[in-house]
């Protein structure tokens, strides 16, 4: 069963515009929320993460969004970049347990068009 | 400064031979994991390490055997290999338990079994 879910394999924008990549969750027990960004031929690394006791953190041109209610939270990038192309992973774990706990969404390819 | 380093890159198995994929971190950390990833589905974590000389189950730990004995090195084995291991292997590592502590990633090994 899928518990974390990327409804959209792949996007694409143009370059300057917003991205917006979404994500949403089926477990209650998730209160801790990752993004990764990853490139062809190398592994995933990590992008900005979010705790459920806030609803946006901000690092630069990248803010996530979370909804606790909807059980849904979304990755922003402003302005896109052609460097941004790449597949991003959303990540959730409960709070009180480590990496062994954390699922993958399936991931979205960005493709920024310049 | 490697992070973390996989080899080997690529592989192409026979079903029923055997092989070891090998995880080599320089950055001191405690904890080492293997994922798997396939297409439509997100990284599954197959078994992780939160010591020198432990080892403990992950997801999708059937077909998969691992040994960490010495802390910059995780080994993960296929004693005898079947189609269905066809995937990218990833190894990661993080520095502690903290929920927050992220994931650093290698680059991954495609293994194709036939």
């Amino acid at each position: 069963d899928q518990q974390v879910k990327q409804n959209s394999p792949s996007l694409s924008v143009q370059e300057g515009r917003i991205s917006i990549l979404n994500c949403d969750y089926t477990n209650s027990m998730f209160d801790y929320f990752l993004w990764y960004k990853k490139y062809p031929a190398e592994g995933p690394t990590f992008l900005i993460s979010i705790s459920s006791i806030k609803d946006k953190n901000e690092d630069g041109r990248f803010t996530v969004f979370l909804n606790k209610s909807a059980k849904h939270l979304s990755l922003h990038i402003v302005p896109s970049q052609p460097g941004d192309s790449a597949v991003y992973f959303c990540a959730a774990s409960p709070l009180n347990f480590g990496n062994e706990k954390l699922t993958f969404g399936t991931g979205t390819r960005l493709t920024i068009i310049p | 400064n490697a992070g973390v380093t996989q080899t080997p890159k690529f592989r192409v198995l026979k079903t029923g031979q055997s092989m070891t994929l090998l995880c080599a971190q320089d950055m001191n950390h405690e904890y080492m994991y293997w994922y798997r990833q396939d297409p439509g589905m997100g990284l599954r974590l197959i078994h992780y390490s939160v010591g020198e000389g432990t080892t403990a189950k992950g997801k999708v730990p059937d077909g998969y055997n691992v040994s960490r004995l010495k802390k910059q090195n995780f080994l993960l084995g296929l004693e005898s290999a079947a189609p269905s291991q066809t995937s990218v292997y990833f190894c990661a590592s993080r520095q502690s338990s903290s929920y927050n502590s992220p994931l650093h990633f290698g680059n991954g090994t495609r293994l194709t079994v036939t």
